[in-house]
This record gives structure tokens, C-alpha cells and sequence, in this order.
């Protein structure tokens, strides 16, 4: 079945460094990737999303690349504020016996330090 | 606009009691509806899904039910509650694949 690897962290920056979270997917066919973020005692917001190859996603200074040659989408940011600091999970959205499940990641956890 | 409400916040129940979870959805027909839970430090995990009224698919064999009353309306329930059952749920709606979920603000349950 489908599946998503991504890296579990956590994951420690300073303020105003550069941020990478890798992700992995498995999927038959063309699956919509996306990046969710959760803050603390929140539930899930939708960050960015792709739907086919080479599209990039964009939100907040975050970005995404649907690489279908790695299957990868990894997410970057250029500078991280403290209030990045949360929860992102890595999730695909593809036809699973019609029910087109939303399959996550185990999520990353993400601290920014002043 | 759509929305999904989701209720209580937070909730304290012992060992044994029953538990009903409600969310609900607005601004859209014929919603895919989702219940994921997410333990402590942990991921993801889905528990029910329903593409209409009556239909629901169970994802993991456990203690807790699912029905879908109303086209907008998915309830979580529970007979008895175990302490395995503590945990942070979530509902989701979502209708075509290239859209993501949106999720409500979950629920807090913690079985004493």
C-alpha cells in the first residue's frame, strides 16, 4: 500500500537557519502530496500542497518540489522563526480501493530557539 | 465557506465509562469524513472513514465505533473506555484527491 517515510527529528535550529525535513513516498500511480503543521494542543493545518510531478508548493517561506524520479517532497525554509517551532507531518493523497485516504508520516518535531 | 467543528476541547473520563465524540461539517455535501487519532508522541493513526450516510469503514480493530447519522455529522463512540484509549482524536473532511484534508481542533481525551 501507500506509505510515507519521512525523517522523525526532533529537530533543534537557531533562529534564522536553514530547514530541511526529508520525506519519502510509496504510491501506485500520481498521488497530490502535501505538508501539514501542527502546533502545539492544535489540530492540523494544511501548509502546502502539489498535485503532480515538478509542482512546487509554497506557504509561510516554506517550499516543496514533487520529485517523482526520488519520490521525494521535501520541505525547506530559508530562515526559521521561533514560531515555526511545531509539528510537521508529510502526507499523499492517492486512490486506495476508492477511498482516497490521506496517508501521513510519523511527523517531525521542529524546536526554533531564539 | 466551509468549516468543521469538533467537540468537546478536552475531556476526562474513567476507566469503563462511555464516550461520544461529534464533529460536524458546514459549507459542503457529501464530505469524505475521517477520525484519526494521534497518541502521545506518536503519529497519525486512522481509526474511521465514511464516504456517506450509513457507511462507515473501520481501519483498526479497537474498542470504539464510528456512525455517520447526517450527511455533515460523524460520531465517535465507545461502550467502555480502556486507558489505551487516551489520546488526542481528530476529524477530517475532504472531497477531491488533489485537496487535503481539513481538520478540526481535535479533542483531548485522557481515560483515568
Amino acid at each position: 500500500g501507500d506509505s510515507v517515510t519521512q525523517m522523525e527529528g526532533p529537530v533543534t535550529l537557531s533562529e534564522e537557519a536553514f530547514l530541511t525535513i526529508n520525506c519519502t513516498y510509496t504510491a501506485t500511480g500520481y498521488p497530490s502530496l502535501f505538508w501539514y503543521v501542527q502546533y502545539p494542543g492544535e489540530g492540523l493545518q494544511l501548509l502546502l500542497k502539489a498535485t503532480k510531478a515538478d509542482d512546487k508548493g509554497s506557504n509561510k517561506g516554506f517550499e516543496a518540489t514533487y520529485r517523482k524520479e526520488t519520490t521525494s517532497f521535501h520541505l525547506e525554509k530559508g530562515s526559521v522563526q521561533v514560531s515555526d517551532s511545531a509539528v510537521y507531518f508529510c502526507a499523499l493523497r492517492g486512490l486506495q480501493g476508492g477511498s482516497e485516504k490521506l496517508v501521513f508520516g510519523k511527523g517531525t518535531k521542529l524546536t526554533v530557539n531564539p | 465557506s466551509q468549516t468543521i467543528h469538533q467537540w468537546p476541547a478536552t475531556l476526562v473520563q474513567p476507566v469503563g465509562s462511555p464516550l461520544s465524540l461529534e464533529c460536524t461539517v458546514e459549507g459542503t455535501s457529501n464530505p469524505n469524513l475521517y477520525w484519526y487519532r494521534q497518541a502521545a508522541g506518536r503519529g497519525l493513526q486512522l481509526l474511521f472513514y465514511s464516504v456517506g450516510i450509513g457507511q462507515i469503514s473501520s481501519e483498526v480493530p479497537q474498542n470504539l465505533s464510528a456512525s455517520r447519522p447526517q450527511d455533515r455529522q460523524f460520531i465517535l463512540s465507545s461502550k467502555k473506555l480502556l486507558l489505551s484509549d487516551s489520546g488526542f482524536y481528530l476529524c477530517a473532511w475532504g472531497t477531491r484527491t488533489e485537496y487535503g484534508y481539513t481538520f478540526g481542533s481535535g479533542t483531548r481525551l485522557t481515560v483515568v
